[in-house]
Formats: C-alpha cells, structure tokens, sequence
C-alpha cells in the first residue's frame, strides 16, 4: 500500500528536549514536505525537499531542522523545543509537480 | 504569494441535503491548482477533489463537486446528498504551478456538522 508513515502519532516532551519525528514514505516521491497545523492558521509549511541533499525551508522553518539523506525518510528535528511548537505536524509527499500528495497520519506534539 | 480564505463559521447541514463550502483565492500565477481536502476527528487529511486553472468543466468525485468561478477566484466546494460521516473540517487549498517548491497553501478550514 502507498503510503507516508510518520512516527510518533503522539508526544508530549519537555521544553528544551531534543526530538525528532520520522518520516518514510514507499512511493519514490522525490518531493518531500513538512507542514504544522494549528487552530485557525490551517496548515502551513515547515520545510520542503525536492530530492536527496536538497531541502530548502517553508513558511514557518524556525526552530526546526530537516535532513534527506535517503529518498524515503525525511525526518524533522526539534533541537530545543518550546511550548509555540505545540501543534500538529503532518509529513507529506508527491511525485515532481506536487500533484497526487500523500501525507503521513500527523503527530500530535505537545511542549510542556 | 497565494492565499486561500474560508470564512464561513462553522457550518451544519441535515442529512441527505446539499452544502455548499465557500473559498476564494488569491493569486498572480497564470496556472494554479485548487484542492479541498477533508481532515475527520482522527486527524488525517483525506484528498477530495482537484481544479486546474485551465480546466474548462468543474470537477467532480462521486458526491463531490468543485464550483469553480475563475472571474470571481472562488472554488466552492458542493456535496450532494450529506452523509453523517460527512462531519470533518474541510481545507480549501491551492497551488501553484511555477517554481520548484510544490507548495500547497491552505485556508484556515471550516467545519462541518451532520445532523440526523
């Protein structure tokens, strides 16, 4: 089945307490991206990748780091988290184009 | 830069009738797509339906359909014949056709309500 599979799809952790969210997709999408939702903003780009080694930031890319060191995974990192970051994250992916997104099931975090 | 605006408040329909979701866009590219997407309680986004810019019918999916008004920039959302698992936010959602990063900007979502 195709699919974008994130890891985890709930985490509460502290302020300051490096994290990281996974993110594997089984499509050969070349195009990788993150967004974050949060109550009335919709969802908003984080950072995107059009293939391995090149990743470039969104909207909203502070406090975040990315890395694509693989064409499947696309983990997003959290080196410091604080409570703004408290939101719902959604890894998605596509073939070039951007049409036929698929996107992951979202993980809830919670900063604390 | 593109915009989506969805301002209904949260909107409820009875079963088996028609609802319409509003949303306009805004933007300079000269070929764009337009999405609507479904996210339900569970939280995952679900695919409706796509417009192209250049599309001369509206689309439809099944008991979805896209009205699109190219003049006016709004892509509204119809579904015929709710269903109570038709209950979810809805995001409206546009992208363009140029440049590298495949983008999809949303609107702020609104949500619908089911009543039997």
């Amino acid at each position: 089945e195709a699919q974008v599979t994130q890891n985890p799809r709930y985490l509460i952790t502290v302020t300051g307490k490096k994290l990281t969210v996974t993110c594997s997709q089984n499509m050969n999408h070349e195009y990788m991206s993150w967004y974050r939702q949060d109550p009335g903003l919709g969802l908003r780009q984080i950072y995107y990748s059009m293939n391995v080694e090149v990743t470039d930031k969104g909207d909203v890319p502070e406090g975040y780091k990315v890395s694509r060191k693989e064409k499947r995974n696309f983990p997003l990192i959290l080196e410091s988290p604080s409570p703004n970051q408290t939101s719902l994250y959604f890894c998605a992916s596509s073939p070039p184009g951007g049409y036929g997104y698929t996107f992951g099931s979202g993980t809830r975090l919670t900063v604390v | 830069a593109q915009k989506i605006t969805q301002t209904q408040p949260g909107m409820f329909v009875q079963e088996k009738e028609a609802v319409t979701l509003d949303c306009t866009y805004d933007t300079s590219d000269p070929s764009y797509g337009l999405f609507w997407y479904k996210q339900p309680s569970s939280g995952e986004m679900i695919f409706l339906i796509y417009q192209g810019s250049y599309d001369q019918q509206n689309a439809t999916e099944g008991r979805y359909s896209l009205n699109f008004q190219k003049a006016r920039k709004s892509a509204n959302l119809v579904i015929s014949a709710s269903q109570l698992g038709d209950s979810a936010m809805y995001f409206c959602a546009t992208k363009s056709d140029t440049g590298a990063n495949s983008k999809l900007t949303f609107g702020k979502g609104i949500t619908l309500s089911v009543r039997p």
